[in-house]
């Protein structure tokens, strides 16, 4: 069965920090994807990225990376010099690719990230 | 606007009564999920819809709640005989095929 778990409920940092948000995934399919969402207090869910099970590359846009690791399993997100703009609650999500399936999401609970000026 | 639409925004309604909810996906999506989201979760997975075809359902999905999707444009969402336990914010996405999913505002219902 998938899972995703976001140990973190909620983390509060000042602007300008840097932090990072963790994501443990549990799946027993070879082939999956990863995505993050962002979801501002609109409630819109945003679409960050998305990563396939065969490329462990690390990924840099702008201020957000993101750290792949199958090894032990997660899929980290970090943001640098962080901004009020980023408050939000940040989801991880797991979609299995089954042959003929929906490839519907499962998402961990969310972190919430507050950035104070 | 191109993205995923969804009306009503906010629904209040008393327990008992029907409520219906449409989305509109992103035009050439031939994908569209419904999930649900209640206070402090993440999304929940109910349904998902091929073009016109309705081809999973989660077994969240009881038997008060039916979806379409006609002529594989526009979907709704039909809860009937809503209980308390239904408030929650219902959420739309569309994709195409095996993409990433794009997701509407969402609909807020609160039940009386």
């Amino acid at each position: 069965a998938q899972k995703v778990t976001q140990a973190q409920t909620e983390i509060s940092v000042v602007e300008k920090e840097d932090v990072t948000l963790d994501c443990v995934y549990e799946t027993r399919d070879t082939t999956y994807y990863l995505f993050w969402y962002k979801q501002p207090p609109s409630g819109e869910l945003v679409f960050l990225i998305r990563r396939n099970s065969f490329d462990e590359q690390n990924e840099i846009s702008g201020r957000y990376s993101w750290n792949f690791q199958k090894s032990t399993s997660s899929f980290n997100f970090t943001i640098t010099a962080s901004q009020v703009v980023d408050s939000a609650v940040y989801f991880c999500a797991l979609s299995e690719a089954p042959q003929g399936g929906s490839e519907k999401l499962v998402f961990g609970k969310g972190t919430k990230l507050t950035v104070n000026p | 606007d191109t993205g995923v639409s969804q009306d009503p925004r906010h629904k209040i309604t008393k327990r008992g009564q029907n409520v219906t909810f449409r989305c509109d996906p992103i035009s050439e999506h031939n994908r569209l999920y419904w999930y649900r989201q209640t206070l402090g979760q993440g999304p929940e997975f109910l349904t998902y819809f091929q073009n016109e075809a309705q081809l999973e359902k989660s077994r969240l999905l009881s038997d008060r709640f039916s979806a379409e999707r006609p002529k594989g444009s526009f979907s709704t969402l039909e809860i009937q005989r809503t209980e308390q336990g239904d408030s929650a914010m219902y959420l739309c996405a569309s994709s195409i095929n095996r993409r990433t999913q794009y997701f509407g505002p969402g609909t807020r219902l609160t039940v009386l």
